[in-house]
């Protein structure tokens, strides 16, 4: 069964609006962690932000932010005031357990093209 | 934050030669590091975990005696892909976390062409 599921294979937005990527997680354990990478065409992946099952707030970094809605099982990552260099590949990604064992779980990803 | 180092970017090998990838953890000790691997348009699948000072954990349908796995030190994980084929042509990553991190931080990544 799928742990990861990221619905939109791809998304096109306007330059300086803000997008949202969906991902949807299946785990048992209560202790997890949501991760969201970015993998630019150089493939390297960089990462953005992180949820623990735990945190009662919604990550945010920067332009990124976290809509975690545990009842729902859903950890998507919002994009504001979107730019050309935001354009790439996304994971989400679930690590199980407590943290100290980076084995992470990878969504399909999601292609994000900004227009100008 | 923490640097992932991994060594070739790229490589490009004859059908039936070794290939060895290096990754190193440059300013932290890494017990840990991870080994995916992802072909085109496809997301990042785990191959292997490599434990420093004693066996890597292979994931189901990963052919250890063809994907090995050595961890001699702290800061060092390598992968040797043995009598590369076609067919393992691939993006290959490592990732390294310190212990009490909340992030795994990956290398650059290594593509693989066999020829």
């Amino acid at each position: 069964a799928q742990k990861i599921t990221q619905t939109q294979p791809g998304m096109f937005v306007q330059e300086k609006e803000a997008v949202t990527l969906d991902c949807t997680y299946d785990t048992s354990d209560q202790s997890y962690g949501l991760f969201w990478y970015k993998q630019p065409s150089s493939g390297e992946m960089i990462f953005l932000i992180y949820q623990g099952s735990y945190d009662e707030q919604n990550a945010t970094e920067g332009r990124y932010s976290l809509n975690f809605q545990k009842a729902r099982k859903s950890a998507n990552l919002v994009i504001s005031a979107s730019q050309l260099g935001d354009s790439a590949m996304y994971f989400c990604a679930m690590r199980e357990g407590e943290w100290g064992a980076q084995k992470l779980v990878f969504g399909q990803g999601t292609r994000l093209t900004i227009n100008p | 934050g923490a640097v992932v180092s991994q060594h070739p970017s790229w490589v490009i090998c004859k059908s039936g030669t070794s290939v060895k990838i290096e990754c190193r953890s440059l300013d932290f000790q890494a017990t840990t590091m991870f080994w995916y691997r992802q072909f085109p348009k496809q997301s990042l699948m785990l191959m292997a975990t490599s434990n420093e000072g004693s066996k890597a954990t292979y994931e189901q349908g990963v052919e250890k005696d063809k994907f090995l796995i050595n961890h001699a030190s702290l800061t060092l994980s390598t992968l040797t892909v043995t009598s590369a084929h076609p067919e393992d042509s691939s993006f290959y990553i490592c990732s390294a976390s310190e212990m009490k991190n909340t992030e795994a931080f990956f290398g650059q990544g290594t593509r693989l062409t066999v020829v």
